[in-house]
């Protein structure tokens, strides 16, 4: 079975400034789908980014960035130029296509406070 | 916006309470999920399906029950609600993998409380 581990808790940073997430996984699969989702308080997870694990170059949203390093299961995710908006848990998430199976797994979640 | 929707938002119920967390989504995704989440917390698959009348059980034990006979909605129901049930429950819906579109698109949540 697939997992994944986001071993930061939580995070702070001050606004403007760059910070990075953690998330490695656990797979035997060849070709599979990671995300970080966003979840700001009382309020709607949304997707920030997305990567193929086929494609080897990093995905790229704007201020968002990943750090995919597929021998080493690792997929981590820098914020830019950070803004008080940013503020929210992020959830990284692997799903295995195929389906007829449960295949989307979360972590356990970062807490990312920005700081004025 | 996804177009995915939940409720009611809130809810506060008494012990031993019948009770239904709607969910619909007008995506025609065939696979819908259900998540419970303590607040601030990971979550944890309760329910999925991948079409109509189907449903399977996730990963965490639940109480609760859904069906799904339409492909836009799948609720969820507590027969008899109890306080260990209080939590934030999501729901989600996926386009069939393979496709470009494959990411979970999740509806607001409903915020139970059982008193």
């Amino acid at each position: 079975a697939q997992t994944v581990t986001q071993s930061q808790p939580e995070m702070s940073v001050q606004e403007a400034e760059t910070v990075t997430l953690s998330c490695t996984y656990d797979t035997s699969e060849n070709n599979y789908y990671l995300f970080w989702y966003k979840q700001p308080p009382s309020r709607q997870m949304i997707l920030v980014i997305r990567q193929e694990a086929y494609k080897q170059q990093n995905a790229t949203e704007n201020r968002f960035s990943v750090n995919f390093q597929k021998a080493a299961k690792s997929f981590s995710l820098k914020i830019s130029d950070s803004q008080l908006g940013d503020t929210a848990m992020y959830f990284c998430a692997f799903m295995k296509p195929t389906f007829y199976n449960n295949d989307m797994r979360f972590g356990a979640g970062t807490r990312l406070t920005v700081k004025p | 916006e996804a177009d995915i929707y939940q409720t009611p938002r809130y809810l506060v119920i008494g012990t031993g309470k019948k009770i239904t967390l709607e969910c619909s989504q007008t995506m025609g995704h065939d696979k819908m999920y259900w998540y419970q989440q303590d607040p601030g917390m990971e979550l944890h698959l309760i329910h999925y399906s991948y079409g109509v009348n189907s449903t399977e059980k996730g990963d965490l034990s639940s109480e609760s029950t859904v069906s799904r006979i339409r492909t836009e909605h799948f609720p969820l129901t507590l027969e008899s609600a109890r306080p260990s049930h209080t939590s934030q429950y999501l729901c989600a819906s996926s386009e069939r993998t393979g496709l470009l579109n494959t990411e979970a698109f999740f509806g607001q949540g409903t915020r139970l409380t059982v008193v």
